[in-house]
C-alpha cells in the first residue's frame, strides 16, 4: 500500500548512457514533482506536473526530460549522464486542484543515482 | 536574497534532553512553513505545517513549532528526545503563498544526533 513509490532505488551507471526513474503514486493526487538531493543534502525542486501539464521547470540541464503519461506517474529520464548528476532523485505528490500552496507533499524513498 | 536558513547544520543532544532546530526565512510576504524529516535512507515525511492562526503548532512525533513573524523565524521544537529522532530535519516554504507550482523551498538542513 506504498503511497509514492520510485524504480529503481538504486542506479549505479556510467558517464554518458541514459537512464530513467519511474514514480508512481496511488494517492489519487493531481500534482507530481521531482526533487534533486545533492551530496550535502541539499533539496530542490526540478519540475511539477499538474493534471500531466508541467508547470514547474526550474533550471535544469535539457538533459533531463520529465513525462508523465498521467496522473499517476511522472517519469524522470536523463540523457548523457555526467557525475555530477549523482545524487539522490525524490518524487512527491500532492493535492494541489487550487494551486494553493496548502497541501502537504508526500514523497517517495528516493532513488541514489551514481554516476562513475 | 530570498532564502530559508536552518543555522545549526548539526546538533547532538542526549535522549531525554529538549530539542530546538532553528529555521529563519528571508521572504517579503510571510511563506507557507513546513518542516520535514528524514530518517536514514528514507524519504521525508512532514512533522507539521503553518499557514496562518495559532502561531503554536502541534505535529507529529511530539514535535511542535511556533511562528514568530517578527522574526521571521519558525522553530521546531522536542519536549523529550527519543533515540529515534535521530534524523536530518528539513524546514522548507511555499512562496508566494497562493502561487500555482506549490513550489517548496527547502533550508538546508539539521542534522540531529542522539546520544544514549
Amino acid at each position: 500500500d506504498t503511497a509514492v513509490s520510485q524504480t529503481p532505488k538504486y542506479l549505479v551507471t556510467q558517464m554518458g548512457n541514459d537512464k530513467s526513474i519511474k514514480c508512481e503514486q496511488n494517492l489519487g493526487h493531481d500534482t507530481m514533482y521531482w526533487y534533486k538531493q545533492d551530496s550535502k543534502k541539499f533539496l530542490k525542486i526540478m519540475f511539477s506536473y499538474n493534471n500531466k501539464e508541467l508547470i514547474i521547470n526550474e533550471t535544469v540541464p535539457n538533459r533531463f526530460s520529465p513525462k508523465s503519461p498521467d496522473k499517476a506517474h511522472l517519469n524522470l529520464h536523463i540523457n548523457s549522464l555526467e557525475l555530477g548528476d549523482s545524487a539522490v532523485y525524490f518524487c512527491a505528490s500532492s493535492q494541489d486542484v487550487t494551486g494553493e500552496g496548502r497541501r502537504t507533499q508526500y514523497f517517495g524513498p528516493g532513488t541514489r543515482l551514481l554516476v562513475l | 536574497a530570498q532564502s530559508v536558513t536552518q543555522p545549526d547544520i548539526h546538533i547532538t543532544v542526549s535522549e531525554g534532553a529538549s530539542l530546538e532546530l532553528r529555521c529563519n526565512y528571508s521572504y517579503g510576504a510571510t511563506p507557507y512553513l513546513f518542516w520535514y524529516v528524514q530518517s536514514p535512507g528514507q524519504g521525508l515525511q512532514l512533522l507539521l505545517k503553518y499557514f496562518s492562526g495559532d502561531t503554536l503548532v502541534q505535529g507529529i512525533k511530539g514535535f511542535e513549532a511556533e511562528f514568530k513573524r517578527s522574526q521571521s523565524s519558525f522553530n521546531l521544537r522536542k519536549p523529550s528526545v527519543h533515540w529515534s529522532d535521530a534524523a536530518e530535519y528539513f524546514c522548507a516554504v511555499v512562496v508566494p503563498p497562493g502561487a500555482a507550482g506549490n513550489k517548496l523551498t527547502f533550508g538546508g538542513g539539521t542534522r540531529v544526533l542522539v546520544k544514549p
